[in-house]
């Protein structure tokens, strides 16, 4: 199992330019989440899924949409980025999203830059 | 409304001394407490979880965390330190059971020198 992938890696955007990070799960888990992490800040999340066609927003949506239309994959878009989406970006998954039992699996991440 | 708070945002520490990584949270209702580590270049993975029982959890690396319900604390523990151990290591906390509450601290940078 290849776990939790995200492409790209490290990406530099301008401002007003659009862009998806990628995001793919092999575990067959129904929640998906993206969170952002900035320097002296904890990680925050950003939309998450509790299975295909549905999602939510979470505590700092603006700026980003998502999609699940399938269980495998959860792509974040960036319609127009800024400067203040500069950030390292994490996917995690889980089975069910509870977290009494079950266990996030979180990805490498993906380094944003935006000039 | 719920807030986790790591004071100590770098510890360096020699190999093989203890550590102690200070997490304290604000809530008002009952909470699941979790620390994760995050080794570098690497996605977040969970350390350990207090979700009800004994209030003293253990890692199966050798970390263990006990919760103070007074103090409203986590704090996490190591008797003795390796250079593997050289991570960032989060605390969060959740008033409920959907990983969408889950709210994590700024993080602690622990640097274990040989």
């Amino acid at each position: 199992n290849a776990g939790v992938t995200q492409t790209p890696k490290f990406q530099v955007l301008k401002t007003g330019q659009s862009m998806t990070l990628q995001c793919a799960q092999d575990m067959n888990h129904e929640y998906m989440s993206w969170y952002r992490q900035d320097p002296g800040m904890g990680l925050r999340l950003i939309h998450y899924s509790v299975g295909a066609g549905i999602t939510d927003q979470g505590e700092v949506p603006n700026g980003y949409n998502v999609s699940r239309s399938t269980t495998e994959d959860f792509p974040l878009r960036l319609l127009s980025a800024a400067p203040s989406q500069t950030s390292v970006y994490f996917c995690a998954s889980s089975p069910s999203g509870a977290l009494g039992w079950d266990t996030q699996y979180f990805g490498p991440g993906t380094r944003l830059t935006v000039l | 409304a719920q807030s986790v708070t790591q004071l100590d945002s770098q510890v360096p520490v020699f190999e093989e001394a203890p550590v102690e990584l200070r997490c304290n949270y604000s809530s008002s209702v009952s909470v699941y407490l979790f620390w994760y580590v995050q080794y570098p270049n690497q996605g977040l993975q969970l350390l350990l979880k207090y979700l009800s029982g004994s209030t003293l959890v253990e890692s199966i690396n050798g970390f263990e965390a006990e919760f103070n319900k007074s103090q409203t604390s986590f704090h996490l523990r190591k008797p003795s330190v390796h250079i593997s151990d050289t991570a960032e290591y989060f605390c969060a906390v959740s008033e409920g059971t959907g990983a969408n509450n889950l709210f994590f601290g700024t993080g602690t940078r622990l640097t274990v020198i040989p």
